[in-house]
């Protein structure tokens, strides 16, 4: 039992480029969730997908499209980087989204854009 | 101790003392508190959680006080070692809106030195 997995786990683009951050959880949940961490501010969701064949916007959507490809994986694309995006992104997953369904969050990508 | 929006403040302690983090939440309807420890290179772990319903929950070595009166929340860590070392971040939730938002605090870096 892995958990929440994230590839890859470092990343440098340069300025257009585009990428795809790969999440996987193995722990049977329907809810899944994209992060990105910035210094000295917390977590700010991106995109969530609240069960399988679903997405929506989170807090910080702008520049991101994601993939809800089954019930285990959920991608997060990044279209056309831009330096603003360098960032630390984590992925998480829970049972549902209720209040008391812990989230459980993978290891991190470490993106740098140029 | 910190507050949901804030700048990162630190806690450095003694190896055996007690350790208290504090986080000041903004949102008075939140009803569900958690604990999160992140140490260096890894991704959030949940420690603890606590209803609105209640004013004190123990774990193991790990107590959270919640005194809605003036919305502050607090973790206690009992004789703290070395491995406690990471950054504390506190998050809310209000089951009555979108119950996937989770609102995290931007954290506090606690340094036990041995």
């Amino acid at each position: 039992n892995a958990g929440v997995t994230q590839t890859p786990k470092f990343q440098v683009l340069k300025t257009g480029q585009s990428m795809t951050l790969q999440c996987a959880q193995d722990m049977n949940h329907n809810s899944m969730y994209w992060y990105r961490q910035d210094p000295g501010m917390g977590l700010r969701l991106i995109y969530y997908s609240a069960s399988e064949g679903t997405t929506d916007k989170g807090e910080v959507p702008n520049g991101y499209n994601v993939s809800r490809l089954n019930k285990r994986e959920f991608s997060l694309r990044l279209e056309s980087a831009a330096p603003s995006q360098t960032s630390v992104y984590f992925c998480a997953s829970s049972v549902w989204g209720r209040a008391a369904d812990t989230q459980y969050f993978g290891p991190g990508t470490r993106l740098t854009v140029l | 101790g910190e507050s949901v929006g804030l700048h990162l403040p630190t806690l450095s302690v003694q190896e055996g003392d007690n350790s208290i983090i504090n986080c000041a939440y903004s949102n008075s309807a939140s009803d569900y508190f958690i604990w999160y420890k992140q140490e260096s290179g890894k991704g959030p772990q949940f420690i603890i959680d606590i209803r609105s319903n209640m004013d004190k929950r123990q774990g193991q070595r790990v107590t959270v006080l919640l005194n809605k009166t003036v919305k502050h929340l607090s973790l206690q860590i009992a004789a703290t070692q070395p491995g406690d070392s990471a950054v504390y971040f506190c998050a809310e939730k209000w089951s009555g809106g979108s119950n996937y938002k989770l609102t995290f605090g931007k954290g506090t870096l606690l340094t036990v030195n041995p």
